[in-house]
C-alpha cells in the first residue's frame, strides 16, 4: 500500500534555529511530490513540487530536496511567521484515471522569538 | 486572479439532516477534487472530476456522499444522512491540466454535525 509519513509530528524552534521537515513515501511509481503550509482555519497552501530524484526548489527561507524514497523541507533561520503545519503529498502512476494526492499528517512547527 | 472559493464556511447539521457544499474553482481548471481532513490529520481523498466527468470517486466513505459537477465548473459536494463521524473540514481543490499539476486549494467547509 502506498503510504506517506512525515516526520516529526511537531518541531519546536527558537527564532533563527535552522531544521529539516522529513517525507518518505513508499511507492509504485512516483509522478510528483508537493509542499503545503497550512495555517490554522485555512486550505493548504502550495509552495513547492518536486518531480524526480535529484531535484531541489527554493523559496525564501525554505528549500526542498527529493531523493527516491524522501524528501526534505529545509528551513533556514526561520522566523515566527513561518509556524505553521507543514503537508507533503505524493501524486502515483495509479494506472487509472485518477490524479488523487496522498497527503502525510503534517509537522506543526513552531517558530519562537 | 481568484483563487478557489468554497462555501459556507461553516455549517452546523443536526444529525440526520442532508448538507450541501459548494466548490468555486479557479477560472478555467479543468480538474477538480474534493479532500476531507479531520482535525490533527492530512486531507484524505474522497473524488475527482476532469471537466463534468467523474473519473474516481474511490475515496467517497459510503452512499450518503455525492458529488457532481455538471457544467465542468463549479462542484457540489452532497452530504444525506449526515452522522457524527461525518464532522470535518472538506476541501476542494482545483488544477489546470489533467496530470502532474499542482492543486491549488480552498479555505474548505468546516462541518460540525451535532
Amino acid at each position: 500500500e502506498d503510504q506517506v509519513t512525515q516526520s516529526p509530528e511537531a518541531l519546536r524552534l527558537q527564532e533563527g534555529e535552522s531544521s529539516s521537515l522529513n517525507c518518505s513515501y513508499t511507492v509504485s511509481g512516483l509522478r510528483g511530490l508537493f509542499w503545503y503550509r497550512q495555517d490554522p482555519g485555512k486550505g493548504p497552501e502550495f509552495l513547492f513540487t518536486l518531480y524526480s530524484a535529484g531535484e531541489e526548489k527554493e523559496k525564501e527561507r525554505l528549500k526542498a530536496t527529493l531523493t527516491k524514497k524522501e524528501s526534505f523541507l529545509h528551513i533556514t533561520a526561520p522566523k515566527p511567521e513561518d509556524s505553521a503545519t507543514y503537508l507533503c503529498a505524493v501524486q502515483f502512476h495509479y494506472g487509472g484515471a485518477t490524479n488523487k494526492l496522498i497527503f502525510g499528517t503534517g509537522t506543526l512547527l513552531a517558530v519562537q522569538p | 486572479g481568484a483563487g478557489v472559493s468554497q462555501s459556507p464556511r461553516y455549517k452546523v447539521a443536526k444529525r440526520g439532516q442532508d448538507v450541501a457544499l459548494r466548490c468555486d474553482p479557479i477560472s478555467g481548471h479543468v480538474s477538480l477534487f474534493w479532500y476531507q481532513q479531520a482535525l490533527g490529520q492530512g486531507p484524505e481523498f474522497l473524488t475527482y472530476f476532469q471537466n463534468e466527468a467523474q473519473l474516481d470517486k474511490s475515496g467517497l466513505p459510503s452512499d450518503r456522499f455525492f458529488a457532481e459537477r455538471p457544467e465542468g465548473s463549479v462542484s457540489t459536494l452532497k452530504i444525506q444522512r449526515t452522522q457524527q463521524e461525518d464532522s470535518a473540514v472538506y476541501l476542494c481543490a482545483s488544477s489546470r491540466g489533467r496530470t502532474k499539476e499542482t492543486q491549488y486549494f480552498g479555505p474548505g467547509t468546516r462541518l460540525l454535525v451535532l
